[in-house]
């Protein structure tokens, strides 16, 4: 069974840019987090969708939006960059029942904001 | 909130040798799950092992095993016989169990080394 796909895998954008990431699960996963890496602050939640509705969101700008489509996979979109922004971007997949709980990840998306 | 910490940011041993990393967490939940995930050198974040909280048994998964012990919130991963592969950042992570709270609170992480 294929993994967690990203895409694209590195991404290099100017400050003030927007820019969409994109996520495709296991096959058979309805659930899609995604995470940002950075040195400094570790691995955060940023969202999670199930069924194409977001079901949980973490404590970033409303900069950060994504959304999820009817095949379960999932784009995540940051507008107007900041340097800040720069980090790497993981996408996890899960069944997201009410018994199954364990996240596979994809290798990510590294992006750096100049 | 919840909030995992673990307080060894690296460690570094032989190969084949036995060690253990810590993690401690803080929440009021009764029913969660524990993870240990692995990020080696390529960035891949594998998971490695976890446990249900109300579960008494510790989870075992081939060389790893963790030591959960719920009333200190204590949870540490120990790799028996560590092998070169082994080397990677570790990351203890917490996720509440409830529908719609797939969210995973991790650690800071510990860099682990295997020397030959």
């Amino acid at each position: 069974k294929a993994g967690v796909t990203q895409t694209p895998r590195y991404l290099i954008k100017t400050r003030g840019q927007q820019v969409t990431l994109s996520c495709s699960p296991i096959s058979g996963h309805r659930s899609v987090s995604w995470y940002q890496q950075t040195p400094g602050q570790g691995l955060q939640f940023l969202f999670e969708y199930f069924s194409e509705t977001q079901r949980n969101k973490g404590n970033f700008p409303g900069r950060f939006s994504g959304r999820q489509f009817s095949n379960s996979r999932s784009e995540m979109n940051v507008s107007t960059l900041e340097l800040g922004d720069s980090a790497l971007y993981l996408c996890a997949s899960s069944f997201g029942g009410a018994t199954t709980y364990e996240q596979y990840f994809g290798p990510g998306t590294r992006l750096t904001v100049t | 909130a919840q909030t995992v910490t673990q307080s060894q940011p690296e460690m570094s041993v032989q190969e084949a040798e036995t060690v253990t990393l810590s993690c401690t967490y803080d929440t009021s939940e009764s029913n969660y799950y524990l993870f240990w995930y692995k990020q080696p050198p390529s960035r891949q974040m594998i998971l490695v092992i976890r446990q249900e909280a109300y579960k008494q048994q510790n989870a075992t998964e081939n060389r790893f095993s963790v030591n959960f012990q719920k009333a200190a919130k204590s949870f540490s991963l120990k790799i028996s016989d560590s092998q070169l592969g082994d080397t990677a950042m570790y990351f203890c992570a917490f996720m509440k169990l409830r529908t719609g709270a797939q969210k995973l609170v991790f650690g800071q992480g510990t860099r682990l080394t295997i020397n030959p």
